[in-house]
């Protein structure tokens, strides 16, 4: 079973609104990163917040933690067309080495 | 300059054949992995290496094979390929996996459709 997993699978808000979305984790960990993946390319890492932070703030991205609900959210704030893109929660497990496990994402949908 | 880079970035072949992905960072990173990224968009880490060893294998068909002639460089070859390895392979790198965590920077993807 994965570790990750993102809330909703899909998203579509108008450009201007806030968007949320959710992730949940099953394990411990000591941080929880957040990607963005536009359509046909790669992931790009947005940002890491670390257990014993329960918020930070980049730009428009405000990423908030919950470790006795093990969840995080990922707020963007006055969205635009760019924002269309899958975003990933990623989390690390440590069997042997250190891995980052990412979720299946939400598709984000930003209509003009 | 591209960080991550690998090649090709589309690749359609027949079942059956035998093919390679290859995968370089010029980032100075340590860490190099490979993602497999499935037509559902989940993504599951396949193979990592630090400092050309093999540090993580995940479940994956030993007709996979992961090479690192050095630390900038870790290539994907795969062998008698399948219909289901049609997905998008992507090479990644970061600084060491200390428990403090560490950005993983991703390539751009590379389409592997088996026909």
């Amino acid at each position: 079973s994965q570790q990750g997993e993102e809330d909703p699978q899909a998203l579509s808000i108008q450009e201007g609104e806030n968007a949320t979305m959710n992730c949940s984790y099953k394990t411990s960990i000591n941080n929880l990163q957040w990607y963005r993946q536009n359509s046909g390319r790669g992931l790009v890492h947005l940002i890491l917040i670390r257990s014993n932070e329960r918020e930070k703030h980049s730009g428009r991205l405000r990423v908030t933690l919950d470790t006795s609900k093990k969840s995080s959210s990922l707020l963007i704030t006055a969205s635009r067309a760019a924002d269309t893109a899958s975003y990933f929660c990623a989390t690390p497990i440590i069997q042997g080495a250190q891995k980052l496990v990412f979720g299946q994402g939400t598709r984000l949908t930003i209509n003009p | 300059d591209t960080a991550v880079s690998q090649t090709p970035k589309y690749l359609v072949t027949q079942m059956g054949n035998d093919k390679s992905i290859k995968c370089e960072q010029n980032l100075g990173h340590d860490t190099m992995y490979w993602y497999k990224q499935d037509s559902k968009k989940f993504l599951k880490i396949m193979f990592s290496y630090n400092n050309k060893e093999l540090i993580i294998n995940e479940t994956v068909p030993n007709r996979f094979s992961p090479k690192s002639p050095d630390k900038a460089h870790l290539n994907l070859h795969i062998n008698s390929l399948e219909l289901g390895d049609s997905a998008v392979y992507f090479c990644a790198s970061s600084f060491d996996t200390g428990p403090s965590g560490n950005t993983i920077y991703f390539g751009e993807g590379s389409w592997l459709t088996v026909v």
